[in-house]
């Protein structure tokens, strides 16, 4: 049983540029979740996927961001045009269906903008 | 609007001492989810236990226990018996469930450092 996997481990680009991560939840979990962490910070939560029904986003993810699941499987996070302020760990999760099932987890994509 | 308040930043702690990390949540859901997940040095989060809003029971697993008081509105965690590999920062977390809302809403976290 694999877990949740995230590419690539880590992301430098210079301000202005355009950084996609991707996703490969657990494979029998139908709901994904993205989420960004800054140091010294807990995770907060981005945008929730049901299969490849976005169902949930947070007023944190700006314009900027695009988030997608196109056959209900991966899923990517898309960021155009970068800012200093972009900079943080995005961790991705998968779920079971229940209400109660836990949030599994990924190594995440450190993000750095030069 | 959720809320979770973690407010020990960071506990520093002698190898067998026990510790209690502290964690006090808002909601105005009366079903909700709580959860703890520990994030070592390698950075990966990882689930240790969920609690269910109408379950109060308290459990214990090996040298961890939960601590679920709904009249306080908190969801403590202990640990007894410490050791250098409980060494990481945990957070605890919240997901309402009168809605269709699944997100976490996670604390601040916990900074634990265990001692030799």
């Amino acid at each position: 049983d694999t877990g949740v996997s995230q590419n690539p481990r880590h992301k430098i680009t210079k301000r202005g540029q355009n950084v996609t991560f991707r996703c490969d939840p657990i494979s029998e979990h139908n709901r994904l979740y993205w989420y960004r962490q800054t140091l010294g910070q807990g995770p907060e939560f981005l945008t929730y996927f049901q299969n490849e029904a976005q169902l949930e986003k947070s007023r944190l993810l700006s314009d900027r961001f695009s988030a997608e699941r196109p056959k209900g499987s991966f899923s990517t996070l898309e960021i155009q045009r970068t800012e200093q302020g972009d900079s943080a760990m995005y961790l991705c999760a998968s779920s079971g269906q229940g209400n109660n099932q836990p949030q599994h987890f990924g190594d995440g994509t450190r993000l750095s903008i030069l | 609007a959720q809320k979770v308040t973690q407010a020990q930043t960071e506990i520093s702690v002698v190898e067998k001492e026990d510790v209690t990390l502290d964690c006090v949540y808002e909601t105005r859901d009366t079903t909700y989810y709580l959860f703890w997940y520990k994030q070592p040095p390698s950075g990966e989060l990882v689930f240790l236990i969920r609690r269910n809003s109408f379950d109060e029971q308290n459990e214990i697993s090996g040298r961890y226990s939960w601590n679920f008081q709904k009249s306080t509105s908190s969801f403590n965690f202990t640990i007894t018996a410490s050791q250098v590999v409980d060494s990481a920062v945990y957070f605890c977390a919240l997901s309402e469930g009168d809605t269709g809302r699944r997100a976490l809403t996670f604390g601040s976290g916990t900074r634990l450092q265990v001692q030799p």
